[in-house]
C-alpha cells in the first residue's frame, strides 16, 4: 500500500511568491495535517482537515490556507513567501478513532526554499 | 499551555548497546497519547513507539520500549540492542485524546551510533 505522498519534493520561490504543496493521504484516511519544520526544530502543526472540514488551525499568519477534496487529497498555500517560510513541510494522514489513537503517519515532505 | 522538552540535543551509543532518550512534558489534561517519531537523513518521519496515558503498562516494540512515568509527566524511549540504522533525530510528541488532533513536538535528539 502507498503511503502518504507529496508534491514538490523540493523547489525553490522568491520571496512575495505563492506556493501550493500537495498531499494523498494513505487509502482509507480521511484526515489530513500539515506541519512546518524549520532546520534544527520540530515540527509545528499548521493545519488539521477531517472530512473536508478544517478542524484545527495552529498559529501560522492567514497567509498559509489549505482546503481538502472529495479524495481525502489536500494542498497547503502560501502567499506572499517571506524567507523565514523556508522550511520542511510535512503532511500527515491518520485514520480517525479511539482505536488508532489518531496516530499520524507522514510523508517525506516538501523541502521550500525561499530566496 | 502544553509543551513537550526533550533536554538532550544529542546522544551517542555503541552499537549492540542500550540508549535511553528523555523527554518530559507538561499537560493538565489527564487522557492523552504519547509518541516518539524517527527522522533518518531522509527527513521522513517515521512512528516508533505509542503510548496512552490511561494505560499503566509501558509500549514495547521490539528493541524500543518506553517508561512512561505519568505523575512526573516522563516519557523515556530505551533503545536496546542499538544498531547502525537507529541512527536518526528522535522527536517525543503528545496529543490530547480529545479536541482537535494538533500533535505537539520536542526540539529532538540526535543518536549517534559508532560502531
Amino acid at each position: 500500500d502507498a503511503g502518504v505522498t507529496q508534491s514538490p519534493t523540493h523547489l525553490i520561490k522568491t520571496r512575495g511568491q505563492h506556493v501550493t504543496l500537495r498531499c494523498s493521504p494513505i487509502s482509507g484516511h480521511k484526515s489530513v495535517s500539515w506541519y512546518q519544520q524549520v532546520l534544527g526544530q520540530g515540527p509545528q502543526f499548521i493545519f488539521q482537515y477531517y472530512e473536508k472540514e478544517e478542524r484545527g488551525r495552529g498559529n501560522f499568519p492567514d497567509r498559509f490556507s489549505a482546503r481538502q477534496f472529495p479524495n481525502y487529497s489536500s494542498e497547503l498555500n502560501v502567499n506572499a513567501l517571506l524567507l523565514g517560510d523556508s522550511a520542511l513541510y510535512l503532511c500527515a494522514s491518520s485514520l480517525v478513532g479511539r482505536a488508532t489513537g489518531n496516530t499520524i503517519y507522514f510523508g517525506e515532505g516538501s523541502w521550500l526554499t525561499v530566496v | 499551555a502544553q509543551t513537550v522538552t526533550q533536554s538532550q540535543p544529542e546522544m551517542s551509543v555503541q552499537e549492540a548497546e542500550t540508549v535511553t532518550l528523555s523527554c518530559t512534558y507538561d499537560t493538565s489534561e489527564s487522557d492523552y497519547y504519547l509518541f516518539w517519531y524517527k527522522q533518518p537523513p531522509s527527513r521522513q518521519m517515521i512512528l516508533v513507539i505509542r503510548q496512552e496515558a490511561y494505560k499503566q503498562q509501558n509500549a514495547t516494540e521490539n528493541r524500543f520500549s518506553v517508561n512512561f512515568q505519568k505523575a512526573a509527566k516522563s516519557f523515556s524511549l530505551k533503545i536496546s540492542d542499538s544498531q547502525l540504522g537507529d541512527a536518526a533525530m528522535y522527536f517525543c510528541a503528545y496529543r490530547p485524546r480529545g479536541g482537535d488532533y494538533k500533535y505537539i513536538f520536542g526540539t529532538g535528539t540526535r543518536l549517534k551510533v559508532l560502531a
